[in-house]
This record gives structure tokens, C-alpha cells and sequence, in this order.
């Protein structure tokens, strides 16, 4: 069965980058949607993009001029950058599979980025 | 972007209570709604899509219906393991936005 696992830094400095990656394992990247959703401490659920195993990105327009979503077919591993990060990217970030293009159907455990100097 | 809310944000039930969360769209999405399930410290599990699909693997206490701005979750016999936070999803158009979210509580 695929699964998903986060890594990446789990401290950010504030204008920095936030890096992770999420490694697919169990089922081949070069098939549906591929996704990144993150939740700040004790709120709700916000999407920010999904990269399709041909290349073809989609962004939340909230992020847009500051995300990028990228693929490794050859490591089976799909990245999230995003810049120029502020206190307000404090949160559990999770990959998750984009089932179709319409509901998520499998998650990572997520990963906790804090963003503070 | 599409606005989902949902009603109520919390409810105390008992095990063995039937319970009913309702999500409303701002707009009209069809049947392109999803359900999900979270636990404290976990992330969310996908119980439902399309409105009234029900995920492999979901028990079938757990069920969906609605369509256009008006949908709800209903578990028809609450479990002491269906205590949890719920969150509804619409996947009509980009992006995905999900409700705020309702915590069921124990009585």
C-alpha cells in the first residue's frame, strides 16, 4: 500500500525558505496528484498546491507568487518550497495524495515546521 | 474561493448516539464534497467523497449525503473510537477548501 513520509527542517528562520519533501513509498510517483496541506497549531486545513506526475502544477493563489512544487521520479519523492517565510507558515505540514483531482485519500503523519529567529 | 462552514463546531454525544454534522458551500458544488476524520496528534483519514462515497475501509456507521450547497455527515451509532474532529472538503474548483471543523465530544 503507498505511503507517505515528510522530512525537512524542523525550524525556519523568518524571510527564509522552507524546504520538505515527501517520499513515496509502497506505489510509483508517476501516477495521480501529489499534494501539500498544512494545518498552523489548533486550526483548520489549508491547501497550498498539488504536482501532477507529468509536471503539471496547481497553487493555492493565497501562495501562489512564493510556492513551488517540484518532483524526482528517480527517488520517488516530491518537494515544497516556500519563501520568504513570516511567523504565520508555523504549522504541521502533510503530503497527501490527490485522489482523481478531488479528495485527499492518503496523508503522511505531517511534519511541524516553527518559524522563529 | 469557495467558503465551506460548518455546524455545529462541537458536539457532546454519548456511544451508541446518532450524530449529524452538516457543511454548507457558499457556492453550489455539485456532489464534490469530501469528509474527513482527525485524531489528536494525526493526521486527517478521508471517510467519504463525492458526497456520499464511502472510503475502503470505513465503517459503515459512517455515511454522507447532500448535493449542490447542503451536505451532512452523519455516524448512525457513535463509538467510543469516533471521537474526533471532522472536516468537510469541496473539490469543485481550485482550490480545495475545507470547513473549519467539528469536534465531537464525549457526553
Amino acid at each position: 500500500q503507498v505511503q507517505l513520509q515528510e522530512s525537512g527542517p524542523g525550524l525556519v528562520k523568518p524571510s527564509e525558505t522552507l524546504s520538505l519533501t515527501c517520499t513515496v513509498s509502497g506505489g510509483s510517483i508517476s501516477t495521480s496528484y501529489w499534494s501539500w496541506i498544512r494545518q498552523p497549531p489548533g486550526k483548520g486545513l489549508e491547501y497550498i498546491g498539488y504536482i501532477y506526475y507529468s509536471g503539471r502544477t496547481n497553487y493555492n493563489p493565497s501562495l501562489k507568487s512564493r510556492v513551488t512544487i517540484s518532483l524526482d521520479t528517480s527517488k520517488n519523492q516530491f518537494s515544497l518550497k516556500l519563501s520568504s517565510v513570516t511567523a504565520a507558515a508555523t504549522a504541521i505540514y502533510y503530503c497527501a495524495r490527490l485522489r482523481e483531482g478531488d479528495s485527499f485519500d492518503i496523508w503522511g503523519q505531517g511534519t511541524m515546521v516553527t518559524v522563529s529567529s | 474561493d469557495i467558503q465551506m462552514t460548518q455546524s455545529p463546531s462541537s458536539v457532546s454525544a454519548s456511544v451508541g448516539d446518532r450524530v449529524t454534522i452538516t457543511c454548507r458551500a457558499s457556492q453550489g458544488i455539485s456532489s464534490w464534497l469530501a469528509w474527513y476524520q482527525q485524531k489528536p496528534g494525526k493526521a486527517p483519514k478521508l471517510l467519504i467523497y463525492t458526497a456520499s462515497s464511502l472510503q475502503s475501509g470505513v465503517p459503515s456507521r459512517f455515511s454522507g449525503s447532500g448535493s449542490g450547497t447542503d451536505f451532512t455527515l452523519t455516524i448512525s451509532s457513535l463509538q467510543p473510537e469516533d471521537f474526533a474532529t471532522y472536516y468537510c472538503q469541496q473539490a469543485n474548483s481550485f482550490p480545495p477548501t475545507f470547513g473549519q471543523g467539528t469536534k465531537v465530544e464525549i457526553k
